[in-house]
């Protein structure tokens, strides 16, 4: 079954203690990214990685890290989590755009942050 | 500056009959237009799209109409039934580019009574 799969679905933790939120996918897609969903604010987008060893900022980076060594995984890390960055994060994957056409992005199931 | 907005933050509606779902764009470089449906506890669930060289794009009970001129796309769901029931995110971005980055709106609840 094609999905993107994140670890874990819940978390609770303190503030400044670092975490990794794993995101895998299983449909060879080059696309992969991270956002957050908050009230009232909709869905933003952390950062994005167009392939292998390549990755950059999105919209709200600040306090967050990722890393694409391997095509089907994409990290989410926090090194000092603070009580601002609780929010439900996603990620998602894609077939690489082109000047021509887009692609729909797949969304894995979430991952609920809650940092005291 | 919200770049997608999504008015009606929500819709009710009797099942059997039309839900229609509002978006409005500002960003004239968006040319790719796509609806989710997100359920609580998952994650959004592509529902349908469009490119700017169409205005319409019909998948079943899911219809999407896209007015270039006003930057503003509509999802219409005929018949509506209670499982429909959910967010509706709109969401849009430019064709290709350096980063396919999806721009939400904040979304719709939708309920569907029996």
């Amino acid at each position: 079954e094609a999905q993107v799969t994140q670890n874990p679905r819940y978390l609770i933790t303190v503030t400044g203690k670092k975490l990794t939120v794993t995101c895998s996918q299983n449909m060879n897609h080059e696309y992969m990214s991270w956002y957050r969903q908050d009230p009232g604010l909709g869905l933003r987008q952390i950062y994005y990685s167009m392939n292998v060893e390549v990755t950059d900022k999105g919209d709200v980076p600040e306090g967050y890290k990722v890393s694409r060594k391997e095509k089907r995984n994409f990290p989410l890390i926090l090194e000092s989590p603070s009580p601002n960055q609780t929010s439900l994060y996603f990620c998602a994957s894609s077939l690489r755009p082109t000047g021509l056409s887009s692609y729909e992005q797949y969304f894995g199931p979430g991952t609920r942050l809650t940092v005291t | 500056d919200q770049q997608v907005k999504q008015n009606s933050p929500s819709l009710s509606v009797q099942e059997g009959r039309i839900s229609i779902l509002n978006c409005d764009y500002t960003n004239s470089m968006f040319d790719y237009f796509l609806w989710y449906k997100k359920y609580p506890a998952e994650g959004p669930t592509f529902l349908i799209s469009i490119s700017s060289i169409k205005d319409k794009n019909e998948d079943g009970r899911f219809t999407v109409f896209l007015n270039k001129s006003a930057k503003h796309l509509s999802l219409h769901i005929v018949p509506s039934q209670p499982g429909d029931s959910a967010v509706y995110f709109c969401a849009a971005s430019p064709i290709g580019g350096s980063n396919y980055k999806l721009t939400f709106g904040k979304g719709t609840l939708l309920t569907v009574n029996p």
